[in-house]
């Protein structure tokens, strides 16, 4: 069965600083892999995806995530946070060789410190 | 291009009641999924639907049910309501090619059941 695993509820980063938010995975064949984030009082947003190829991948709002195949994680970062940041991110995986819905994690929510 | 509509934005019912919520997906969009997000679980799948017929469900009990018409709008309903069914349901849709297309939210519905 498919999962997905974000272990912290909620970082904390100080304006300026590097960003990680962690999500880990687990699917039975290869995943497509998603970023999702929500501002207060609405949907979410698409912020980016891993399909194949280059491990790093670029989205928007300057977000970055790196696949690891070997730790089956798909970590999201950010080199340089703004209090804009602020939201709750989701993580969210789907096994490419199923016909199978797409599974989010719980969520973590991001705290930018001015 | 108008994005994925929900209607109504809140509802507040009581136990044992019934409540129909509406999404109209982005044009040219033939997926949609439904999703409940509550604080403690996260988003939880509910159902998709394709070309009206529905894809995949979800583990919810058969209070929740779902259906898509002709021209690609979804409506989801729940039975005898329960004070546990309070929660943001989300609604997306997809182009749904190659099963990595991003989804599409809405603002969602927030249903209160008291």
């Amino acid at each position: 069965a498919q999962s997905v695993a974000q272990p912290e509820d909620q970082v904390n980063v100080a304006e300026g600083n590097p960003l990680t938010v962690k999500c880990t995975y687990s699917v039975s064949g290869n995943p497509y892999l998603f970023w999702y984030v929500q501002y207060p009082n609405r949907g979410l947003q698409f912020l980016l995806k891993y399909i194949t190829g280059d491990n790093l991948v670029k989205g928007s709002y300057g977000f970055e995530a790196e696949f690891n195949k070997s730790q089956t994680s798909f970590h999201l970062k950010k080199p340089s946070a703004l209090v804009s940041d602020s939201a709750l991110y989701f993580c969210a995986v789907r096994d490419r060789n199923r016909d199978d819905k797409i599974i989010f994690g719980k969520g973590t929510r991001l705290h930018i410190l001015p | 291009k108008a994005g994925v509509t929900q209607t109504p934005r809140y509802l507040i019912k009581t136990r044992g009641q019934q409540v129909t919520l509406s999404c109209s997906p982005i044009s040219g969009h033939r997926s949609v999924s439904w999703y409940q997000q509550t604080p403690g679980q996260g988003l939880q799948f509910l159902f998709e639907y394709f070309s009206e017929t529905q894809r995949n469900k979800g583990n919810f009990p058969g209070r929740f049910s779902g259906r898509q018409f002709s021209n690609s709008r979804s409506e989801m309903n729940v039975s005898t309501l329960e004070l546990g069914d309070s929660a943001l349901y989300l609604c997306a849709s997809s182009l749904d090619r190659d099963r990595n297309s991003p989804l599409h939210f809405g603002n969602g519905t927030r249903l209160t059941v008291t």
